[in-house]
């Protein structure tokens, strides 16, 4: 079975600073893979998507994120962080024969100090 | 479009009450997943359906749990007795693909916050 793996429940950062967030997964065949963002009191809004091709996936809101096979890691990177990122931060990984079972990561908590 | 719409926001029940959680997918979507978001057990897929029939229950926790979608515009999730354990933070999600690539994206609504007391 699939499985996502978050090791930081909680990251802080200052304002300005470079981010990354930490994404590991296991699953048998090609993932697809999502990073997904939760305000307080909100739902999960889609910030980007790996399904095939370049390894390198562009965003929303500035962020980017790798997939690397060998490591089976797909981190989320953003160069300068802002005020209004603090939010909650999962990672999942789509199975099943349309990919459409998400399983998602534990989450990571993001606090941005001035 | 508005987006995935989930009524109530907000419920607060007594132990044994029947709860029923809806949800309106976007329009054109094919297909529905209910999540249970809780902080011990984070976000748990609970049931999906495609073209309205259900595909995948295996997380559904036991049988006080239903779901339905008797149309591609509307679907519930029943409980039915409720137990103080149930209270969480239920999601309902749809997305739109075919073959396989049935899930390009998955769109959130705002949730459901199931309190029993």
């Amino acid at each position: 079975a699939q499985s996502v793996t978050q090791p930081d429940i909680h990251i802080t950062v200052s304002e300005g600073a470079s981010l990354e967030l930490r994404c590991n997964y296991s699953y048998g065949a090609t993932p697809y893979l999502f990073w997904y963002v939760q305000s307080p009191g909100q739902g999960l809004q889609l910030l980007l998507k790996y399904f095939s091709g370049d390894t390198l996936v562009q965003g929303i809101k500035g962020f980017e994120a790798e997939f690397k096979r060998s490591q089976s890691s797909f981190n989320l990177r953003k160069p300068s962080v802002h005020w209004s990122d603090a939010a909650e931060y999962f990672c999942a990984v789509g199975a099943g024969f349309g990919n459409e079972k998400l399983t998602f990561g534990t989450g990571t908590r993001l606090t941005i100090i001035p | 479009d508005a987006g995935v719409i989930q009524s109530p926001r907000h419920e607060v029940t007594e132990m044994g009450q029947e709860v029923t959680l809806r949800c309106k997918p976007i329009s054109g979507h094919n297909s529905l997943f209910w999540y249970r978001q809780t902080m011990m057990r984070g976000l748990e897929l609970l049931i999906y359906f495609n073209n309205n029939v259900p595909i995948d229950d295996s997380g559904m926790p036991e049988d006080r749990f239903s779901a339905k979608m008797p149309n591609a515009s509307f679907s519930t999730l029943k409980i039915q007795p409720s137990e103080p354990r149930d209270s969480a933070v239920y999601f309902c999600a749809s997305s739109f693909g075919q073959g396989a690539a049935m899930n390009t994206e998955a769109f959130f609504g705002q949730g459901t916050r199931l309190t029993v007391v």
